[in-house]
Protein backbone atom coordinates (compact mmCIF):
# COMPACT_ATOMS: atom_id res chain seq x y z
CA UNK A 1 0.00 0.00 0.00
CA UNK A 2 1.43 3.11 -0.98
CA UNK A 3 1.60 6.42 1.29
CA UNK A 4 1.57 9.88 -0.14
CA UNK A 5 3.82 10.41 -3.25
CA UNK A 6 5.34 13.69 -4.15
CA UNK A 7 7.03 14.81 -7.30
CA UNK A 8 9.47 16.17 -8.08
CA UNK A 9 11.51 15.89 -4.87
CA UNK A 10 13.71 18.70 -5.72
CA UNK A 11 13.29 21.62 -8.19
CA UNK A 12 15.00 24.98 -8.97
CA UNK A 13 13.07 27.88 -11.12
CA UNK A 14 13.78 31.50 -12.01
CA UNK A 15 12.27 34.04 -10.34
CA UNK A 16 8.63 35.19 -12.64
CA UNK A 17 8.54 31.02 -13.54
CA UNK A 18 5.48 29.07 -13.08
CA UNK A 19 6.24 25.58 -10.74
CA UNK A 20 3.70 22.83 -10.92
CA UNK A 21 4.28 19.94 -8.00
CA UNK A 22 2.31 16.70 -8.10
CA UNK A 23 0.72 14.84 -5.23
CA UNK A 24 -0.76 11.26 -4.95
CA UNK A 25 -2.85 10.58 -1.92
CA UNK A 26 -2.61 7.48 0.60
CA UNK A 27 -5.04 4.47 -1.00
CA UNK A 28 -8.37 5.54 0.35
CA UNK A 29 -7.75 8.76 1.23
CA UNK A 30 -9.74 11.55 -0.63
CA UNK A 31 -8.40 14.78 0.92
CA UNK A 32 -5.60 16.61 -0.34
CA UNK A 33 -4.17 19.19 2.04
CA UNK A 34 -0.85 21.51 0.91
CA UNK A 35 1.77 23.18 3.38
CA UNK A 36 4.38 25.43 2.45
CA UNK A 37 7.46 24.73 4.68
CA UNK A 38 10.15 27.62 4.87
CA UNK A 39 14.01 26.75 6.16
CA UNK A 40 13.39 27.09 9.92
CA UNK A 41 9.85 27.08 10.11
CA UNK A 42 6.70 25.61 10.74
CA UNK A 43 4.67 23.89 7.77
CA UNK A 44 2.15 26.57 6.95
CA UNK A 45 -1.13 25.88 5.34
CA UNK A 46 -1.58 26.45 1.86
CA UNK A 47 -4.98 25.28 0.78
CA UNK A 48 -7.40 22.02 0.66
CA UNK A 49 -9.11 19.91 -1.49
CA UNK A 50 -12.08 17.31 -1.54
CA UNK A 51 -14.46 16.29 -4.25
CA UNK A 52 -12.16 18.02 -6.25
CA UNK A 53 -12.94 21.67 -5.38
CA UNK A 54 -10.88 23.73 -2.96
CA UNK A 55 -12.34 23.40 0.38
CA UNK A 56 -10.16 25.54 2.44
CA UNK A 57 -7.63 27.77 1.80
CA UNK A 58 -4.89 29.52 3.97
CA UNK A 59 -3.19 33.03 4.18
CA UNK A 60 -1.46 32.81 0.37
CA UNK A 61 -1.96 34.60 -2.65
CA UNK A 62 -4.07 33.72 -5.52
CA UNK A 63 -0.42 33.46 -7.43
CA UNK A 64 -1.03 29.97 -5.06
CA UNK A 65 -3.88 27.25 -7.06
CA UNK A 66 -4.45 23.80 -7.25
CA UNK A 67 -6.71 21.31 -8.70
CA UNK A 68 -7.80 17.83 -7.74
CA UNK A 69 -8.39 15.01 -9.80
CA UNK A 70 -11.52 12.20 -10.26
CA UNK A 71 -8.39 9.82 -8.94
CA UNK A 72 -8.05 11.94 -5.93
CA UNK A 73 -4.48 13.08 -7.21
CA UNK A 74 -3.67 16.92 -6.94
CA UNK A 75 -1.32 19.28 -8.04
CA UNK A 76 -0.01 22.89 -6.58
CA UNK A 77 0.65 25.30 -9.15
CA UNK A 78 2.51 28.61 -8.50
CA UNK A 79 2.75 31.42 -10.18
CA UNK A 80 5.10 34.32 -11.11
CA UNK A 81 7.65 32.78 -8.54
CA UNK A 82 9.28 34.80 -5.76
CA UNK A 83 12.35 34.05 -4.20
CA UNK A 84 10.36 34.04 -0.75
CA UNK A 85 8.70 30.75 -2.48
CA UNK A 86 11.87 28.73 -1.84
CA UNK A 87 10.64 25.76 0.34
CA UNK A 88 9.89 22.46 1.48
CA UNK A 89 6.37 22.24 -0.07
CA UNK A 90 4.32 19.25 1.45
CA UNK A 91 1.19 17.04 0.68
CA UNK A 92 -0.59 15.47 3.21
CA UNK A 93 -3.83 12.92 2.70
CA UNK A 94 -6.64 12.30 5.09
CA UNK A 95 -10.04 10.74 4.61
CA UNK A 96 -12.51 13.59 5.11
CA UNK A 97 -14.16 12.91 8.65
CA UNK A 98 -11.46 11.45 10.58
CA UNK A 99 -9.33 12.89 13.03
CA UNK A 100 -5.89 14.11 13.07
CA UNK A 101 -3.86 10.77 13.45
CA UNK A 102 -5.04 9.59 10.20
CA UNK A 103 -3.31 12.33 8.26
CA UNK A 104 -0.34 11.48 6.23
CA UNK A 105 2.41 13.41 4.74
CA UNK A 106 4.60 12.96 1.83
CA UNK A 107 8.01 13.68 1.44
CA UNK A 108 7.77 17.02 0.12
CA UNK A 109 9.07 18.78 -2.68
CA UNK A 110 11.80 21.02 -2.58
CA UNK A 111 11.58 24.48 -4.52
CA UNK A 112 14.54 27.06 -4.94
CA UNK A 113 13.51 29.98 -6.86
CA UNK A 114 17.00 31.51 -7.95
CA UNK B 1 -6.43 34.35 14.75
CA UNK B 2 -5.64 30.77 15.52
CA UNK B 3 -1.97 30.58 17.22
CA UNK B 4 0.74 27.73 17.84
CA UNK B 5 3.62 28.40 19.55
CA UNK B 6 6.73 26.06 20.65
CA UNK B 7 9.50 26.69 23.30
CA UNK B 8 12.20 26.54 22.94
CA UNK B 9 13.13 26.88 19.59
CA UNK B 10 15.84 25.70 19.56
CA UNK B 11 18.02 23.21 22.28
CA UNK B 12 21.17 21.17 22.83
CA UNK B 13 21.59 18.27 25.15
CA UNK B 14 23.61 15.39 25.89
CA UNK B 15 23.08 12.09 25.57
CA UNK B 16 21.39 10.64 28.48
CA UNK B 17 19.47 14.10 29.32
CA UNK B 18 16.16 14.20 29.61
CA UNK B 19 14.55 17.39 27.52
CA UNK B 20 10.27 18.99 27.72
CA UNK B 21 9.57 20.57 24.86
CA UNK B 22 6.41 23.32 24.71
CA UNK B 23 3.23 23.97 23.03
CA UNK B 24 0.51 26.59 23.46
CA UNK B 25 -2.29 27.16 21.71
CA UNK B 26 -5.03 29.51 20.93
CA UNK B 27 -7.57 28.42 18.51
CA UNK B 28 -11.55 28.22 18.24
CA UNK B 29 -12.93 24.59 18.15
CA UNK B 30 -9.81 22.65 19.25
CA UNK B 31 -10.49 19.11 18.27
CA UNK B 32 -6.96 17.18 19.00
CA UNK B 33 -3.29 18.56 19.50
CA UNK B 34 -0.47 16.63 17.44
CA UNK B 35 2.96 15.89 17.77
CA UNK B 36 5.58 15.08 15.03
CA UNK B 37 9.39 14.09 14.29
CA UNK B 38 10.47 15.55 11.43
CA UNK B 39 14.09 14.93 9.86
CA UNK B 40 14.64 16.71 6.90
CA UNK B 41 11.76 15.35 4.87
CA UNK B 42 7.95 14.35 5.92
CA UNK B 43 6.82 14.92 9.44
CA UNK B 44 6.09 11.78 10.87
CA UNK B 45 3.64 11.43 13.53
CA UNK B 46 4.24 10.72 17.05
CA UNK B 47 0.92 11.65 19.62
CA UNK B 48 -2.95 12.77 19.56
CA UNK B 49 -3.62 14.36 22.23
CA UNK B 50 -7.29 15.08 22.66
CA UNK B 51 -8.42 14.71 26.55
CA UNK B 52 -6.72 16.86 29.38
CA UNK B 53 -4.79 15.48 31.74
CA UNK B 54 -4.11 11.66 30.22
CA UNK B 55 -0.25 11.30 29.12
CA UNK B 56 0.56 9.56 25.78
CA UNK B 57 3.23 6.89 25.96
CA UNK B 58 5.84 5.45 23.82
CA UNK B 59 8.79 4.20 24.88
CA UNK B 60 10.79 7.23 25.68
CA UNK B 61 8.40 9.58 25.03
CA UNK B 62 5.55 10.86 26.36
CA UNK B 63 2.76 13.60 25.81
CA UNK B 64 0.15 15.15 27.86
CA UNK B 65 -2.20 17.78 27.21
CA UNK B 66 -3.43 21.03 29.45
CA UNK B 67 -7.08 22.01 27.72
CA UNK B 68 -7.49 24.57 30.80
CA UNK B 69 -4.37 26.68 30.08
CA UNK B 70 -4.04 25.46 26.32
CA UNK B 71 -0.34 23.55 26.43
CA UNK B 72 1.41 20.46 25.25
CA UNK B 73 3.95 19.11 26.53
CA UNK B 74 6.65 16.60 25.29
CA UNK B 75 8.41 14.54 26.92
CA UNK B 76 12.14 12.48 26.07
CA UNK B 77 13.99 10.59 28.89
CA UNK B 78 17.42 8.90 28.30
CA UNK B 79 17.58 11.26 24.58
CA UNK B 80 19.93 9.53 22.04
CA UNK B 81 21.53 11.15 19.33
CA UNK B 82 18.69 9.55 16.81
CA UNK B 83 16.22 12.05 18.98
CA UNK B 84 17.72 15.09 17.00
CA UNK B 85 15.61 16.25 15.04
CA UNK B 86 12.60 19.01 14.61
CA UNK B 87 9.73 18.51 16.97
CA UNK B 88 6.52 19.63 15.71
CA UNK B 89 3.25 20.52 17.56
CA UNK B 90 0.03 21.02 15.91
CA UNK B 91 -3.35 21.60 16.12
CA UNK B 92 -6.38 20.44 14.19
CA UNK B 93 -9.12 23.11 14.88
CA UNK B 94 -12.70 23.47 13.40
CA UNK B 95 -16.34 22.69 13.49
CA UNK B 96 -15.28 19.13 11.75
CA UNK B 97 -12.30 16.85 11.29
CA UNK B 98 -11.59 18.91 7.72
CA UNK B 99 -7.50 17.49 8.02
CA UNK B 100 -6.31 20.95 8.32
CA UNK B 101 -3.50 21.35 10.99
CA UNK B 102 -1.94 24.63 12.12
CA UNK B 103 1.42 24.37 13.08
CA UNK B 104 4.29 25.76 15.58
CA UNK B 105 7.46 27.27 14.99
CA UNK B 106 9.04 23.56 15.67
CA UNK B 107 11.81 22.78 17.99
CA UNK B 108 15.09 22.07 16.95
CA UNK B 109 16.79 19.23 19.33
CA UNK B 110 20.44 18.37 19.05
CA UNK B 111 21.83 15.58 21.35
CA UNK B 112 25.30 15.33 21.61
CA UNK B 113 27.08 11.99 22.14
Amino acid sequence: DAGVTQSPTHLIKTRGQQVTLRCSPKSGHDTVSWYQQALGQGPQFIFQYYEEEERQRGNFPDRFSGHQYPNYSSELNVNALLLGDSALYLCASSFTGRSGNTIYFGEGSWLTVV
Amino acid sequence: EDKVVQSPLSLVVHEGDTVTLNCSYEVTNFRSLLWYKQEKKAPTFLFMLTSSGIEKKSGRLSSILDKKELFSILNITATQTGDSAVYLCAVEAGSSNTGKLIFGQGTTLQVKP
